[in-house]
């Protein structure tokens, strides 16, 4: 069966400093992943989503950059965290295009 | 572009009620897939049920059923006889290709 990881769980982080969060996918092979932030009490704002190694696309303008090294490995980062950086962020994966399955969540807090 | 409607922001019942949550969405495609998520305090976003745009027939989960509706482009989600587990955020999603579009979600509280 199929398992997404993320880590770490939870980071607390100064502005300014730089981040790296990873996601891996065990189970599948070519999967779709996808990068997610959850702002408290929100929604879900698609971040990045790739379709293969090295494959990257950006939904929304910011600070944050994605790479996907492995086939299922996908990495989220910034060089200098903003405030407005802080929220939940998700990893999901999906096979052709369809339903997406979630990890279980990096919690940001950047103060 | 995809949009998705949860007009609920929170439901609050007491246990064994029924909470209908709503959703509707706006697309111009005519193939597309519909979702419910269930997201627990925890965190994790849980996969409910995935309907193709095709497929009108309404389904039931045990206590879960959902009623599609194309022609008022709804997506309707009933969790009968609630219990306390059922506290969390339901979100609605839209989908086509390799993107998802979600609703604000509903937080639902399920009171003992």
């Amino acid at each position: 069966s199929q398992t997404i990881h993320q880590w770490p769980a939870t980071l607390v982080q100064p502005v300014g400093s730089p981040l790296s969060l990873e996601c891996t996918v065990e189970g599948t092979s070519n999967p779709n992943l996808y990068w997610y932030r959850q702002a408290a009490g929100r929604g879900l704002q698609l971040l990045f989503y790739s379709v293969g190694i090295g494959q990257i696309s950006s939904e929304v303008p910011q600070n944050l950059s994605a790479s996907r090294p492995q086939d299922r490995q996908f990495i989220l980062s910034s060089k200098k965290l903003l405030l407005s950086d802080s929220g939940f962020y998700l990893c999901a994966w999906s096979v052709e295009g369809v339903e997406q399955f979630f990890g279980p969540g990096t919690r940001l807090t950047v103060l | 572009a995809q949009k998705v409607t949860q007009a609920q922001t929170e439901i609050s019942v007491v246990e064994k009620e029924d909470v209908t949550l709503d959703c509707v969405y706006e697309t111009r495609d005519t193939t597309y897939y519909l979702f419910w998520y269930k997201q627990p305090p925890s965190g994790e976003l849980v996969f409910l049920i995935r309907r193709n745009s095709f497929d009108e027939q309404n389904e039931i989960s045990g206590r879960y059923s959902w009623n599609f509706q194309k022609s008022t482009s709804s997506f309707n989600f009933t969790i009968t006889a609630s219990q306390v587990v059922d506290s969390a955020v339901y979100f609605c999603a839209l989908g086509n290709d390799y993107k998802l579009s979600f609703g604000a979600g509903t937080t639902v509280t399920v009171r003992a």
